[in-house]
């Protein structure tokens, strides 16, 4: 079945960076695009940033655009959230999920704190 | 701009109708979908194309559009119902999502 896997959060001090990845599995993970969505705590669902199915095309959210980079590796069914420049209000569970939201995984939380 | 507005809050008792809403002026131009988050698990898409149902999603929820807003309606509300439920669209090249509106069942 489609199943979406996140890793990489933690705790993280203010400045420093994280990868986060999302492994997937059960469907051709090549032929859909892909985002990312958050959820501060005590907030709503935040999207962040969609990748094409190629990788071709990036889009973020306007707030984020520039500390936050999305990539993806088609041969390694793997989606990819650089996020640099960490600050506390970043701290959030960070979703992957099919564009269109069809399938999500359960999400790695992050923690920006000194 | 690219705004959807959800009441944050709705409350019913087992067995009633809830209907939640959601407005958005590039709805009138884009489908939305809704999606069910429960604390601690992922978001679960519970309607597409502002009416289509997936498979396995139970028939007492449904949507509807009319202009600017779509609305999620769910009929004979039960307590496992309890979660918060967003609107979505696509808007260009972004994805936005609504508030959230927290269902309460008791």
């Amino acid at each position: 079945q489609v199943q979406l896997v996140e890793s990489g959060g933690g705790v993280v001090q203010p400045g420093r960076s994280l990868s986060l990845s999302c492994v997937a599995s059960g469907f051709n993970f090549r032929d859909y695009g892909m985002f990312w969505v958050r959820q501060a705590p005590g907030k709503g669902l935040e999207w962040v940033a969609l990748i094409s199915y190629d990788g071709s095309q990036r889009y973020y959210v306007d707030s984020l655009r520039g500390r936050f980079t999305v990539s993806r590796d088609n041969s390694k069914n793997s989606l990819y959230l650089q996020v640099n420049t960490l600050r506390p209000d970043d701290t959030a569970v960070y979703y992957c999920a099919i564009d269109g939201g069809e399938r999500w995984g359960r999400g790695t939380l992050v923690v920006v704190s000194s | 701009s690219y705004d959807l507005t959800q009441p944050s809050s709705v409350s019913v008792s087992p067995g009633q109708t809830a209907k939640i809403t959601c407005s958005g002026d590039f709805l009138t131009r884009k489908y939305a979908r809704w999606f069910q988050h429960k604390p601690g698990q992922a978001p679960v898409l519970l309607i597409l194309r502002d009416t289509e149902r997936p498979s396995g999603i139970p028939d007492r929820f449904s949507g509807s559009a009319s202009g600017a807003t779509v609305t999620l309606t769910i009929s004979g509300a039960q307590v496992e119902d309890e979660a918060v439920y967003y609107c979505y669209a696509p808007a260009d090249n972004n994805r936005v999502f609504g508030g959230g509106t927290t269902l309460t069942v008791l």
